[in-house]
């Protein structure tokens, strides 16, 4: 089975720059996370969504970041316009969200995309 | 509050030894989730081993272990015979009562020593 998908997996860009970042979650997962890592602030998360529908955005640093998930295969983080500080890793996950104590709900993580913005 | 503290950056063991990476949280959920993940230098971040609030008995995946002490609100992550594919950074994560959300600790850099 494929696991979650991100492209690019490596992006270089100029300041000013708009940025898309791509992620397929894995099929069926009704979850979807978008982190960013840097070493100096670790794993943050952004956004995620449940059932496409934007749960929890207060980790969006600024109104530069948005991110969409128009159906249950996609998402999209955008950046724009794009600065050196958001020079990091960012990562898409997605779990299969269930109630009840018992359940994981664990998050599978993409590659990642490494950004660099100049 | 919602909180995971891992207190060690970094840690060096010797290859076949045991050694316990520590975890602790805070939360006033009374139900929720507790997680380990590893990120080797390769980048990406693969699911080790998991322990629900309610488990009566610690979670066990091969030689990984939770050591999870509910009333000192701790989550030790105990990797036994350690080898060489096991330097990587390990980060503790919570999920509180019935969110999605997780909460991910700093992370500690294991070095396994031949």
């Amino acid at each position: 089975d494929a696991g979650v998908i991100q492209s690019p997996r490596h992006e270089v860009t100029e300041m000013g720059q708009e940025v898309t970042l791509r992620c397929k979650p894995i099929s069926g997962h009704n979850s979807l996370f978008w982190y960013r890592q840097t070493m100096m602030r670790g794993l943050e998360l952004l956004i995620y969504f449940n059932n496409n529908v934007p749960i929890d955005d207060s980790g969006m640093p600024e109104d530069r970041f948005s991110a969409k998930m128009p159906n249950a295969s996609f998402s999209t983080l955008k950046i724009q316009p794009s600065e050196p500080r958001d020079s990091a890793v960012y990562f898409c996950a997605s779990s299969l969200a269930r109630s009840g104590p018992s359940s994981y709900n664990e998050q599978f993580f993409g590659p990642g995309t490494r950004l660099t913005v100049l | 509050a919602q909180k995971i503290t891992q207190t060690q950056p970094g840690m060096f063991v010797q290859e076949k030894e045991a050694v316990t990476l520590d975890c602790t949280y805070d939360t006033s959920d009374p139900s929720y989730g507790l997680f380990w993940y590893k990120q080797p230098s390769s980048g990406e971040m693969i699911f080790l081993i998991y322990q629900g609030s309610y488990d009566q008995q610690n979670a066990t995946e091969g030689r990984y272990s939770l050591n999870f002490q509910k009333a000192r609100k701790s989550a030790n992550l105990v990797i036994s015979a350690s080898q060489l594919g096991d330097s990587a950074m390990y980060f503790c994560a919570m999920r509180p009562g019935n969110f999605n959300k997780f909460y991910f600790g700093s992370g500690t850099k294991l070095n396994v020593k031949p």
